[in-house]
């Protein structure tokens, strides 16, 4: 199944900075998620970032507090803007893995800001 | 997507058998039915996969009935590290990985000594 390498795996920011986190994939994948899970609740998605085109952003997320780039078929990167105390939550990237129909997901980023 | 309901939490003991039921009664023909588990500070990881039936694997069995509109996992003999958040999600299976998951509200389980 597909590894993913995400950094940092945690961080606390000012408000009114910016983080920008990684997701590395050790295969070649045509999508890759973004998603938010704000503390002790369910997964969110935040976007879709397809190699080459705009990120596909859900309801409620727009691209200038969230932008996404997607350079090759193996990285993305997702950066948080702006931020204040109410975007503190964990941010996971996700692929499908091909070999099971499952979609592995990277160990997450535990943001706090403060 | 066909929306899921299942149990906000459950407790159980070491070794006892853990039954965690999905209800989806609007689940579509081309829908499956996945589980995930999440640990506390990693991402959720795809535990089984099934469609009618029983499903099962070295983890984990997947008993689904006739009418698909619901679902059971089954965990045989847990033990303290089965403590998770268990997510049911339904929807076909997206070709080539073009489309999300959608989660539910997932159900936290607790095993005590």
């Amino acid at each position: 199944s597909a590894v993913i390498s995400q950094k940092p795996s945690r961080d606390i920011c000012q408000r009114g900075t910016s983080l920008t986190i990684q997701c590395q994939v050790d295969s070649q994948v045509t999508m890759m998620f973004w998603y938010r899970q704000q503390p002790g609740q369910s997964l969110t998605l935040i976007a879709t970032a397809n190699q080459g085109s705009e990120a596909t952003y859900e309801s409620g997320f727009v691209i200038d507090k969230f932008p996404i780039s997607r350079p090759n078929l193996t990285f993305s990167t997702l950066t948080v803007s702006n931020m204040s105390p109410e975007d503190s939550s964990i941010y996971l990237c996700s692929v499908q893995d091909g070999t099971n129909y499952g979609y592995t997901f990277g160990s997450g980023t535990r943001l706090t800001v403060v | 997507l066909a929306k899921t309901t299942q149990p906000i939490s459950m407790d159980s003991y070491e070794g006892q058998e853990v039954n965690i039921t999905c209800s989806h009664n609007n689940i579509a023909t081309n829908d499956y039915i996945t589980w995930y588990q999440q640990f506390p500070s990693q991402g959720p990881r795809f535990i089984i996969q099934g469609y009618k039936t029983k499903v099962t694997n070295e983890v984990a069995s997947l008993f689904i009935p006739a009418d698909r509109k619901s679902s059971t996992l089954s965990l045989p003999r847990v033990s303290l590290s089965d403590t998770a958040v268990y997510y049911c999600l339904v929807g076909d299976i997206p070709s080539g990985g073009r489309r999300a998951l959608t989660f539910g509200s997932g159900t936290r389980l607790q095993v005590q000594p």
